[in-house]
């Protein structure tokens, strides 16, 4: 069984420049958790997505940044005209279910750096 | 609201000495809590977590963690550290019903 799969593992853009990061859930999982490191900080919460539905957004910037999880295919972590502070580790988690006791699965992230 | 301290930043063992990784944790109730290891360059892998059903809990690689109410603590020990044990090390609290929030990490280096 395959782990969380995240792609790009890195990424470099300019500023103004689109990122997309994906990722792909392990297998049977239908929960998709987004997260961004900066340097030398723990983990954010950035957004939670069950297949189709965003449910919690509370953790993204309300500005250039979106996410989605399609019924077919990975979830998209998306940021727009990329500024130099988006420069962070992006990861993703995956879990079966909702609740405070499940673990959530981690993949190996995506290392964004704008110059 | 759920909170975590964790309250080295860095810690430095030699090998085969005891690990203590300190974190307190600020919830209105017992929460579930877990430790997270960082390798460099790696995503995060789960050492233990804990449910309430039991105080004492153990996790991979010779890891264990003692949840205390009356403390409101949730430390992580090793009896004997690795070389391999080197990582960043997270305590982590779920926030309402499902996001994670961390701690700011405490960096475990092992010295031979």
């Amino acid at each position: 069984n395959a782990g969380v799969m995240q792609n790009p593992r890195h990424l470099v853009r300019r500023r103004g420049q689109e990122a997309r990061l994906r990722c792909s859930p392990m297998k049977g999982h239908s929960h998709v958790y987004w997260y961004r490191q900066l340097p030398e900080e723990g983990l954010k919460f950035m957004v939670y997505l069950q297949k189709e539905n965003i449910i919690d957004e509370s953790g993204m910037p309300k500005e250039r940044f979106s996410a989605e999880f399609p019924k077919e295919g990975p979830s998209i972590l998306r940021i727009q005209q990329v500024v130099r502070g988006d420069s962070a580790a992006y990861f993703c988690a995956s879990s079966p279910e909702r609740g405070t006791q499940e673990t959530q699965y981690f993949g190996p992230g995506t290392r964004l750096l704008v110059l | 609201a759920q909170s975590v301290t964790q309250l080295d930043s860095h810690v430095s063992v030699s090998e085969g000495t005891p690990v203590l990784l300190r974190c307190n944790y600020s919830s209105s109730y017992s929460p579930s809590l877990f430790w997270y290891v960082q390798h460099p360059n790696k995503g995060l892998q789960l050492l233990l977590k804990y449910t309430s059903a039991a105080t004492l809990v153990k996790g991979i690689n010779g890891f264990e963690a003692e949840f205390k109410k009356s403390e409101t603590s949730f430390h992580l020990t090793k009896p004997s550290a690795h070389m391999s044990d080197a990582a960043e090390y997270f305590c982590v609290v779920p926030l309402g019903n499902t996001p994670l929030v961390f701690g700011k990490g405490t960096r475990l280096s092992v010295i031979a």
